[in-house]
């Protein structure tokens, strides 16, 4: 059974930093694009970065792009993000996503989400 | 970026209705349109990928339409765990992005 597990959210100054995990397992990790996807409170989804298999490649959109940065460790199934300088508007339910890029591009397993809250 | 609009935003709908959710884009997208669900538990899953294509184990009273800028996710026969947030997403060009949501309830 895939399961995909976040971690590290909570409450952070303006400015700080944070850093969320996630820790797959039923599935060849490594095999997989991973990606973040995030929901402010009470709005819609926001994709914010997307993680090619080995690495070596990363997405992101221009709201996080130079703040935030995407990384992963296939010995150990796990995916990260790092959350620099972060704003206000960062708060959010954080989703951990794997990503099939193969028939189609679409998320087709989610976490149950970690809520990171900025605020002073 | 592409911006993505569902209309409507909520929708009161009846045990066994048949209901149609919309989806347009603001420029044409090739198909690239994906559809998710929301419990209110946050737990998010696909139902249809590349427009019309029925995600493994989605029941087949869900289905989905649509090309250009015009996209549609239609449920034949709402049963009562139906009743979520659904969401369409475009990943025809980055920034992928989604739909503001269609909350299903109860009538």
């Amino acid at each position: 059974e895939v399961q995909l597990v976040e971690s590290g959210g909570g409450l952070v100054q303006p400015g700080r930093s944070l850093k969320l995990s996630c820790a797959a397992s039923g599935f060849t990790f490594s095999n997989y694009y991973m990606a973040w996807v995030r929901q402010a409170p009470k709005k819609g989804l926001e994709w914010v970065a997307t993680i090619s298999t080995s690495g070596s490649r990363t997405y992101y959109p221009d709201s996080v792009k130079g703040r935030f940065t995407i990384s992963r460790d296939n010995a150990k199934s796990s995916l990260y993000l790092q959350m620099n300088s972060l704003k206000s508007e960062d708060t959010a339910t954080y989703y951990c996503a794997r990503l099939i890029t193969t028939t189609a591009y679409y998320f087709d397993y989610w976490g149950q989400g970690v809520m990171v809250t900025v605020s002073s | 970026d592409i911006q993505m609009t569902q209309t409507p935003s909520s929708m009161p709908a009846s045990l066994g209705e048949r209901v149609t959710i919309s989806c347009r884009a603001s420029q044409g997208i090739s198909n690239y349109l994906n559809w998710y669900q929301q419990k209110p538990d946050g737990t998010i899953k696909p139902l249809i990928y590349y427009t019309s294509n029925l995600q493994s184990g989605v029941p087949s009273r869900f289905s989905g339409s649509g090309s250009g800028t015009d996209y549609s996710l239609t449920i034949s026969s709402l049963e009562p765990e139906d009743f979520a947030m659904y969401y369409c997403q475009q990943y025809d060009s980055s920034p992928w992005t989604f739909g503001g949501g269609t909350k299903l309830e109860l009538k």
